[in-house]
């Protein structure tokens, strides 16, 4: 069965902390997303990868970076965390093209 | 840029009755692809029916279901014979056909009364 895991389901960290949200997923997918979910908003993607080293910015890169080094693993990172960040993040992967996305159970990240 | 509007942001339904979640969505593609996503509140994803635009039939999944008017680009959830379970936050979601990326709506909470 198709499995996406994030490591953390609940987070708290400090204003101007570096944050690494970790995303693992088992499916030998190309293409992972970062998304983030706010109420009345939506889902909006952060960041896309569609192989190993290889990203685009979405909607909102603003403040986050992210890393690729392994196919299965995607990272999002928060340079310098800030309480406009506090929010729940999403993780997502998929074949290419026509494929539907799956997602991990994610991480709601407070920010203090 | 694509949009996707979900005007009702909470619904409720009676158990074992029909409940319909609206969805409209803007672009200039003819190719795309449209998704519902439900997110009960164990919070994982789950994908609910998907609608490719060329196809004029409606997608059908067990008791879900979608009316699907491309000229109007609407794209409306119908869940047939409501079940507790079916509790969740539901979101429409638009990818264009040579994408990856998918683009949501704001949601629409349902309800579910027993």
């Amino acid at each position: 069965d198709v499995k996406v895991t994030q490591s953390s389901r609940y987070l708290v960290k400090r204003t101007g902390e570096k944050v690494f949200l970790e995303c693992v997923q088992d499916m030998d997918h190309e293409n992972m997303f970062w998304y983030r979910q706010d109420p009345g908003l939506g889902l909006r993607l952060i960041y896309f990868s569609y192989d190993v080293k290889m990203k685009e910015k979405g909607d909102i890169p603003e403040g986050y970076s992210v890393s690729r080094e392994k196919k299965e693993r995607f990272s999002l990172i928060l340079e310098s965390a800030s309480t406009n960040q506090t929010s729940m993040y999403l993780c997502a992967s998929s074949f290419p093209l026509t494929q539907p996305q799956h997602f991990g159970d994610g991480t709601r990240l407070s920010i203090l | 840029a694509q949009t996707v509007t979900q005007s009702q942001p909470e619904m409720s339904v009676q158990e074992a009755e029909t409940v319909t979640l609206s969805c409209t969505y803007d672009t200039s593609e003819s190719d795309y692809y449209l998704f519902w996503y439900k997110q009960p509140p164990s919070r994982q994803m789950i994908l609910v029916i998907r609608q490719e635009a060329y196809k004029q039939q409606n997608a059908t999944e067990n008791r879900f279901s979608v009316n699907f008017q491309k000229a109007a680009k609407s794209f409306s959830l119908k869940i047939s014979d409501s079940q507790l379970g079916d509790a969740a936050m539901y979101f429409c979601a638009y990818r264009r056909n040579a994408g990856n990326m998918l683009t949501f709506g704001g949601g629409t909470r349902l309800m579910v009364k027993p």
